[in-house]
């Protein structure tokens, strides 16, 4: 399995800030999705980051909100922007291994934000 | 519209019972089901993954059951263990090739 790490692992955050989280991958991959998990629920897929073309975004997330860079094949940052109290929820990235046959996904440990 | 639902929202087990946990999915071009387990302050692990050309898939003390004409599959986990206590989530692709959508998720609680 992929290993991945994230920073930061939680922060606290004024309304009106943005933060950046980094996403590091121990291999390279080709598809690096972002997801936000609010707390007590399920997890909500923000977008898309393939390396070298535009993040794709599903409904209800925007690029100015959370725009994403993908620069290279193991590394990709979220930022969430102007952030408000309803922004507050673990984001997490996870990646598609290309040796694998199915689609296995594998999660990061996740990036706990509160904003006040 | 929810793709995959999942059932129950929470469930208490006695050590050494067995839990099980429902998804119901809609899409039938659904040809991947895996199941998630998270433990709080963690990311969502992979835990067991199905297609649906078998109808059992057994890993240790965890087993998916596939119905395809019924259109559900289940995560049956045999023994439970205090340590398996977590929330679990199952999942089905999503609208894209390379997405997944996610139930709501099951907390599960094993009581010694």
């Amino acid at each position: 399995s992929a290993v991945i790490s994230q920073k930061p692992s939680r922060d606290i955050c004024q309304r009106g800030t943005s933060l950046t989280i980094q996403c590091q991958v121990d291999s390279q991959v080709t598809m690096m999705f972002w997801y936000r998990q609010q707390p007590g629920q399920s997890l909500t897929l923000i977008a898309t980051a393939n390396q070298g073309s535009e993040a794709t975004y599903e409904s209800g997330f925007v690029i100015d909100k959370f725009p994403i860079s993908r620069p290279n094949l193991t590394f990709s940052t979220l930022t969430v922007s102007n952030m408000s109290p309803e922004d507050s929820s673990i984001y997490l990235c996870s990646v598609e291994y290309p040796s694998t046959a199915d689609n296995e996904q594998f999660f990061g440990p996740g990036t706990r934000l509160t904003v006040l | 519209q929810q793709q995959v639902k999942q059932s129950p929202q929470s469930l208490i087990v006695q050590k050494g019972g067995i839990s099980i946990i429902n998804c119901a999915y809609e899409n039938t071009a659904f040809d991947y089901f895996p199941w998630y387990q998270q433990f709080p302050g963690k990311g969502p692990a992979l835990l067991i993954a199905i297609r649906p050309d078998v109808s059992e898939k057994k890993e240790g003390r965890f087993t998916i059951s596939f119905n395809k004409s019924a259109k559900q599959f289940s995560l049956h986990i045999m023994d439970s263990q205090p340590g398996d206590s977590a929330t679990y989530f199952c999942a089905g692709p999503g609208a894209g090739s390379y997405q997944l959508t996610f139930g709501k998720g099951t907390k599960l609680s094993v009581i010694p």
